[in-house]
């Protein structure tokens, strides 16, 4: 079956812009999460969705938010971008979570602000 | 915050070799996964390990886990070059939702 497929897979922003990343997951599969991955920080948990609901929040501005739609795909959008949230940003799903099951990842959307 | 921290951080080792990777936590976890990485690509995952389980094998993974010290180890039986790459270790916590990544052991393969 189709594996978790993210778009796009390159983006160039100017800072002060707006931006949308899209994550559909494996088919059947309900929970969605976002993680930032940098050089220096590593990776973060942004968020979790289940069945449309955020179920869970990392430690990041309200700048980040995200969605989660009734076909399990799921949006992120940061707002008003800096530098610094120049990052590679991959989404994982699973078909549950928390109960030991394992996620799969994309191959992320690489994030350049300017 | 991340709960995982690897060591060492960059391993450089001959094909046929083995590679060993540790990761520490510190909170009460469900299970300890295993996952690597490609060249900035996406995550892979290689094993999970449940908290009442002490060690579990995978092909040529073998994965031991402590928790009385917290601690987890990964190792790779006779590495071939197509295991160069960066494997992390990620902790479920109880109630969470989300997996805590360590910071990622580069390893290297040389043909």
């Amino acid at each position: 079956k189709a594996g978790v497929t993210q778009t796009p897979r390159y983006l160039i922003k100017t800072r002060g812009q707006q931006v949308t990343l899209s994550c559909s997951p494996i088919s059947g599969h309900r929970s969605v999460s976002w993680y930032q991955q940098t050089p220096g920080q590593g990776l973060q948990f942004l968020f979790e969705y289940f069945s449309e609901t955020q179920r869970n929040k990392g430690n990041f501005p309200g700048r980040f938010s995200g969605r989660q739609f009734s076909n399990s795909r799921s949006e992120m959008n940061v707002s008003t971008l800096e530098l610094g949230d120049s990052a590679l940003y991959l989404c994982a799903s699973s078909l549950v979570r928390g109960v030991d099951t394992e996620a799969f990842f994309g191959q992320g959307t690489r994030l350049t602000v300017v | 915050s991340q709960q995982g921290e690897e060591d060492p951080q960059a391993l450089s080792i001959q094909e046929g070799e083995n590679a060993t990777m540790n990761c520490s936590y510190k909170t009460s976890i469900n299970n300890l996964q295993w996952y690597r990485q490609n060249s900035g690509r996406g995550l892979v995952h290689l094993i999970l390990i449940r908290s009442n389980e002490r060690e579990k094998h995978s092909g040529r993974l073998r994965v031991t886990l402590d928790t009385s010290k917290k601690s987890s180890s990964l190792l790779i039986t006779a590495s071939r070059a197509a295991d160069t790459a960066s494997y992390f270790c990620a902790t479920e916590d109880y109630g969470n939702n989300r997996l805590a990544f360590g910071k990622g052991n580069q390893v290297v393969v040389i043909p």
